[in-house]
């Protein structure tokens, strides 16, 4: 089946280091997403995107972070200069279609990205 | 910010017992609702995705169904397994792409 996959799977970082968490979406789909949580918290949004570009961001989604499709395979999600308080399990996932309105469509998750910072 | 909220927040069943557990959202401008089962160090697997008001899925043993009018949706699971222990999160999709998470039911099946 076909699945998300992300790398790495646990990251650990120096506070101010910049990092980059990959995904590859699952290869016919055509909007993708970033999500992270928070240990204790809730699973939040942080952004999607389509067509080569953001179609939506969360306010935690600032500056220091960005997106990017490099190639017709991979999606990055770049922190620039990473705080504590980013440390977190972060989740690529991707949907044939625009996430959530339409019935039966489904947004597929990976297993996610531990990023400590330290 | 929606408010998604889950209870209870973790069971603990024998194999064998029949459980449910629920999850609340907005009842104004609903769109759908998604139930997801997530295990440890796996990704959150797609359970449903409710609809209609009035929905009812299933899929084996697991069940939901739903309620637009007063926001709410239940999940079942008869004769609970050991395999089924994980934690099932709702989403709550708001526009097309944000989802609102609950914070879970982290359900622990003993043999």
């Amino acid at each position: 089946e076909p699945e998300v996959t992300q790398t790495p799977s646990h990251q650990v970082t120096q506070m101010g280091q910049e990092v980059i968490l990959r995904c590859v979406p699952i290869s016919n789909h055509l909007y993708f997403y970033w999500y992270r949580q928070i240990l204790g918290q809730k699973v939040e949004f942080l952004v999607s995107f389509y067509n080569n570009e953001i179609s939506e961001k969360s306010e935690i989604f600032d500056d220091q972070f960005s997106v990017e499709r490099p190639d017709g395979s991979n999606f990055t999600l770049k922190i620039r200069s990473t705080k504590l308080e980013d440390s977190a399990m972060y989740f690529c996932a991707s949907s044939e279609i625009g996430g959530g309105r339409a019935s039966g469509n489904t947004i597929y998750f990976g297993e996610g990205s531990w990023l400590t910072v330290v | 910010i929606l408010n998604v909220e889950q209870s209870p927040q973790s069971l603990h069943v024998q194999e064998g017992d029949s459980t449910n557990f629920t999850c609340s959202f907005p009842s104004s401008n609903f769109y759908a609702l998604h139930w997801y089962r997530w295990e440890t160090a796996k990704s959150p697997e797609a359970l449903f995705v409710m609809t209609l008001n009035g929905d009812e899925k299933k899929k084996g043993r697991i069940s939901a169904t739903l309620n637009t009018k007063e926001g709410y949706s239940y999940l079942y699971i008869k004769g609970s397994q050991p395999e089924d222990s994980a934690t099932y999160l709702c989403a709550f999709p708001h526009n097309f792409n944000k989802f609102y998470f609950g914070s879970g039911t982290k359900l622990n099946v003993k043999p």
